[in-house]
């Protein structure tokens, strides 16, 4: 079955401290991979994809993520948080010709100052 | 560029009425609409998929002739919660995929409370 799993429902950091989001997958095809963080009450924002190349794919905010394979995994870092990071944050698995997403069940980042 | 809006941004309705919400790509031909519903602090789930001039997908479990989705062009598809009910109350987001590599681009939401 396909799924997505983000076992952190809720992660707390530092402002300036380095940040990693865990993210597990499974999809029987070949996937496609994307992050989309969410504010209070918002839409969702593509912070970054993986179609195929390079497994270190670089987004925007400064986050970066890099695509494992052997660990079906696509983990979602940032070297220094800001406060303005603190929101929902989702990992999806999906595209193709339905072009369906899965999305995880997300993590909550808090920042502390 | 790509830009997807959604109107109303909010809609409060009594119970037994409907309400339609838009779904527009603001700047890029869609060629299919997705429509997600998510209840507080929980993930998104598909509603149903929707291609320009067919009919809607629906996911299993959701009811068609309550959500009535129709999309009439390439860059507008429409949700209408029929009779709605409170337990419909919830934030509708919709998405549009431009293109065949599977990346979407989200509205920013709709908050739909039935009272």
């Amino acid at each position: 079955a396909q799924s997505v799993t983000q076992p952190d429902i809720h992660i707390t950091v530092s402002e300036g401290a380095s940040l990693e989001l865990r993210c597990n997958y499974s999809y029987g095809a070949t996937p496609y991979l994307f992050w989309y963080v969410q504010s209070p009450g918002q839409g969702l924002q593509l912070l970054l994809k993986y179609f195929s190349g390079d497994t270190l794919v670089q987004g925007i905010k400064g986050f970066e993520a890099e695509f494992k394979r052997s660990q079906s995994s696509f983990n979602l870092r940032k070297p220094s948080v800001h406060w303005s990071d603190a929101a929902e944050y989702f990992c999806a698995v999906g595209g193709g010709n339905t072009g369906k997403l899965i999305f995880g069940q997300g993590t909550t980042l808090q920042v502390k100052p | 560029g790509a830009v997807v809006s959604q109107h109303p941004s909010w809609v409060i309705c009594k119970s037994g009425t409907s309400v339609k919400i838009e779904c527009r790509s603001l700047d890029f031909q869609a060629t299919t609409m997705f429509w997600y519903r998510q209840f507080p602090k929980q993930s998104l789930m598909l509603m149903a998929t929707s291609n320009e001039g067919s009919k809607a997908t629906y996911e299993q479990g959701v009811e068609k002739d309550k959500f009535l989705i129709n999309h009439a062009s390439l860059t507008l598809s429409t949700l209408t919660v029929t009779s709605a009910h409170p337990e419909d109350s919830s934030f509708y987001i919709c998405s549009a995929r431009r293109g065949g590599l599977g990346e979407q681009y989200f509205g920013p939401g709709t908050r739909l409370t039935v009272t």
